[in-house]
């Protein structure tokens, strides 16, 4: 597509719920990230996959939080146990070339999902 | 990657020129300096990024000083439209790639 794509656009879950969050990059893009971005704040990065393998998962806050690509494509970003201070837009950005090769390529960013915990 | 300091928020005249500050004192000579911004319920964009040499795009021009210690966002014209959190983040290349971004400037530009 023309964009990353990101659903959905918000999301309502009960404290202890599950959430799967979705990402369509854009196609052919090698690299994905996802940033969480709390109220006020800048995005703190949370993860990385180049292709299908995930290189980065430093951000993480903790194991209930939990990310795939199993094609390379498309992404889901998964949230256990949903806790309040979970609560945060999620983005997705995609770039065409892989992370560390030294040249940059700008990332793109979808819109987010709004998640609210409550 | 090193750390960058910006002023919270600035305001700017339709039409004027907006001039965003940023300074990265410790700034590492394989490191450049990348800007983006980030409207209202909208993912960050990209604007520009430089290592040394200033730089212009359709979008803005990037004047990096000679110590590298400092740059600064030229917004030659700006619109309501430009009214955003704007990104100054300095990062590697060769290395981590991944975006470090901090809390920005509320730019507002008013009529």
């Amino acid at each position: 597509g023309a964009g990353v794509s990101q659903s959905p656009r918000y999301k309502v879950a009960k404290r202890g719920q599950d959430v799967a969050l979705r990402c369509d990059p854009i196609s052919g893009h090698v690299s994905l990230f996802w940033y969480q971005q709390a109220l006020g704040q800048g995005p703190e990065f949370l993860t990385y996959f180049q292709n299908e393998a995930q290189l980065d998962k430093s951000g993480l806050p903790s194991d209930r939080f939990f990310a795939e690509r199993p094609e390379g494509s498309v992404s889901t970003l998964k949230i256990q146990r949903t806790q309040q201070e979970d609560s945060a837009v999620y983005l997705c950005a995609s770039s065409a070339r892989a992370y560390g090769t030294g040249k940059y390529y700008g990332y793109t960013f979808g819109s987010g999902t709004r998640l609210t915990v409550v | 990657d090193a750390k960058t300091t910006q002023p919270t928020s600035m305001d700017c005249a339709e039409g004027r020129a907006a001039n965003l500050p940023c300074n990265h004192s410790t700034i590492s000579g394989n490191e450049y300096v990348y800007w983006y911004r980030q409207i209202h319920s909208q993912g960050p964009q990209y604007i520009i990024h430089g290592l040394k040499n200033n730089e212009t795009n359709e979008m803005a021009s990037l004047i990096i000083t000679e110590d590298r210690k400092s740059s600064t966002l030229i917004l030659p014209h700006a619109t309501l439209r430009d009214t955003a959190v704007y990104y100054c983040i300095v990062r590697a290349s060769g290395t981590a790639s991944k975006l470090t971004f901090g809390t920005g400037t509320r730019l507002q530009v008013t009529l």
